[in-house]
């Protein structure tokens, strides 16, 4: 597609469930990124993906979180035992190429709201 | 460490009054910068990027930002704002050959009035 899709829009899960995201990256996009947006404010990188490879996971925290891009199928970021911090926007952004000067087109998030 | 920092949090501006947002980062080596704007309800869109070459960039919507590589800053500047302007604003940061995460500022939210 021409736009990175994400679903769901909204998701709200009680403390300790699972929570799982996805998104769809622009055809022809090689690289896929997660960032997470607290408060409105904030961007945090989290992980990306050259095709179905981690690229840089050095924002991940070291538990509860985990991501993939499998071939042909939705980017998914999974969320074990989800904690009330995780509340935030979850924001999927692909690049054709690794180029820092490339710009990252962004889907349009998914808040998560952990009850 | 890396950073962007946007000291204004919030703006507040009459219609057709002129805008300036700062943005000073950190970053050690080459530096490719970025503006991304936020409307009410809508995802991150690019309002213009800088490279290399004229430091003074334009984009979008008569947006535009000057690179300032002896104050490690990069403005945004619009001569007269409207209404439709009101959103948040990002300063974001890559660099390196491989490092193509962008570091964002905390951004600023714009609000014009009528």
């Amino acid at each position: 597609g021409e736009e990175v899709a994400q679903t769901p829009k909204h998701l709200v899960r009680g403390e300790g469930q699972k929570a799982k995201l996805y998104c769809a990256p622009i055809k022809g996009h090689s690289y896929v990124f997660w960032y997470q947006q607290v408060l409105k404010n904030e961007f945090k990188f989290l992980i990306s993906f050259q095709n179905e490879n981690v690229f840089d996971e050095t924002g991940m925290p070291k538990e509860r979180f985990s991501a993939k891009c499998l071939p042909n199928s939705p980017c998914s970021l999974e969320i074990q035992a989800t904690k009330l911090e995780d509340s935030a926007v979850y924001f999927c952004a692909s690049s054709p190429t690794r180029t820092p000067r490339d710009e990252q087109f962004f889907g349009p998030g998914t808040r998560l709201t952990v009850l | 460490a890396q950073s962007v920092s946007q000291h204004n949090h919030h703006v507040i501006l009459s219609e057709a009054a002129s805008l300036e947002l700062g943005c000073n980062y950190s970053y050690g080596g080459t530096v490719n910068l970025f503006w991304y704007v936020q409307y009410p309800g809508q995802h991150l869109q690019l309002l213009l990027k800088y490279f290399s070459g004229d430091p003074l960039v334009k984009g979008i919507k008569g947006f535009e930002a000057e690179f300032i590589k002896s104050k490690f800053s990069f403005n945004l500047r619009k001569p007269s704002v409207q209404w439709s302007d009101t959103a948040e604003y990002f300063c974001a940061v890559t660099g390196g050959s491989s490092a193509s995460k962008i570091i964002f500022g905390s951004g600023t939210r714009l609000s014009i009035r009528p």
